[in-house]
Parts: C-alpha cells; structure tokens; sequence
C-alpha cells in the first residue's frame, strides 16, 4: 500500500513565526487534503489540493503531484494554531493520513 | 450547509460492554466513511458506504464491529463486545465525488 509520511513530527514555535510542515507520499494519488486536529479532537479541512497552490489568509499550501510531496506554510502563526496538521491522500478508493506534525505555538 | 453530525460525543462502558455510535452525513453526499483514531495517531479507515453499499470494510475487525447505513443516508457503527483496546474516537466523514472530506466532531469512547 501507499506510505505517506510527515515531517517534521513535533514542532514548538514562538507566537509570529512561519513554519513549513512537509508531506511525502510513495504513489501516485488522486488527491490530497490538509487537516489541522484541534485540542478538542475536531479535524478541520484546511485545503483539498490535488495540485497546484492555494492560499486562505496566513495558510497556504502546495501539492507537487509528479514529485509526490506537499507543503503546508504557515504564516505569523498564532497560538490558536496549535494542534496536529494531518495530511491525507485519496489512493484508489482509500483515503490514507499520515502520522501527523504536532505543532505548539508558544505565546 | 450543516456538517456532518455525530452522536453521542463521549461514552464510556465496561469491556464486554456494546455501544453504538451515529452518523448523519452531508445531504447529498453519498460517500461516508467511519474511521479510528486511537490517541496519538492518524485516522485509521474502518469502513467505507458508497450510498447504502459497502466499498471497503477490509480494516474493520468483523468478529465484534460492524456498520450499517440504511437508505444510503444516515449510519450506525456498533462494537459488540467492546475490548480496552477499542478507547478510541470514531470519526464520520462523507464527501461528494471530486471534492474533500468532511469530518465530525466525532465520539470518544473509553473502555474500562
């Protein structure tokens, strides 16, 4: 099966900071999603992004599909932003996340 | 438009125990799809509805879990019986065809 792997694993950030979170996948996928998981457990779809670049206010993401990797960057990051970033790949009829970055935005 | 619905949000039973968990997708989306997350690890796909048919059920431990989702809307996963190592949060999502995934809240079941 397909491996999808995250980097970095944990992540510790001053309030204000950038960061890039790393997605790699060992197949082709038909698509790919980010998630952020909230201290509450609720995942929140940030981006479906197949390909290509999109931006929502201090988030914005890249998928190289024929290098099979995405990136997430995050911009002047904000204590709300603490979580754990999940990356998920549509692989035939699965839908495969990897193991996840955990991110701690200090005030 | 509404989420996806989930309910109970907690529960907590003995082993031996059963429980059921349910789901309420987006309207209109015909895929649904209950995963496990076990504390400190990403989603783990238990089963996948393609309307009220089932697409993928290979990681779902068939000798005490199972799901139905009646007139392709509305779904319930059971365990029966429950095992300690079952302390999880089951997540429901559904998504239309060529678009993302949408998550619930999720229930967060602990076996003691």
């Amino acid at each position: 099966g397909i491996q999808v792997e995250q980097s970095p694993p944990d992540l510790i950030l001053q309030e204000g900071a950038n960061s890039t979170l790393r997605c790699n996948f060992s197949d082709s996928v038909n698509n790919l999603q980010w998630f952020h998981q909230n201290p509450w457990g609720q995942l929140i779809n940030l981006f479906y992004i197949p390909s290509g670049t999109k931006q929502n206010g201090r988030l914005s993401a890249t998928t190289v599909a024929t290098e099979r990797y995405s990136l997430l960057y995050i911009s002047s990051s904000q204590t709300t932003d603490s979580g754990v970033y999940f990356c998920a790949v549509n692989y035939g009829q699965n839908f495969v996340f990897g193991p996840g970055t955990r991110l701690s935005v200090l005030p | 438009e509404a989420g996806v619905a989930q309910s109970p949000r907690y529960k907590i039973i003995e082993k031996r125990q059963s429980v059921a968990f349910w789901c309420n997708p987006i309207s209109g989306h015909a895929t649904l799809y209950w995963y496990q997350q076990i504390l400190g690890q990403g989603p783990k796909l238990l089963i996948q509805f393609q309307n009220n048919g089932v697409v993928d059920d290979s990681q779902l431990p068939k000798d005490r879990f199972s799901a139905e989702r009646l007139k392709g809307v509305d779904s319930t996963l059971k365990i029966q019986p429950a095992k300690l190592e079952d302390s999880a949060v089951y997540l429901c999502a559904s998504s239309l065809e060529g678009n993302g995934y949408t998550f619930g809240s999720g229930t967060r079941l602990t076996v003691v």
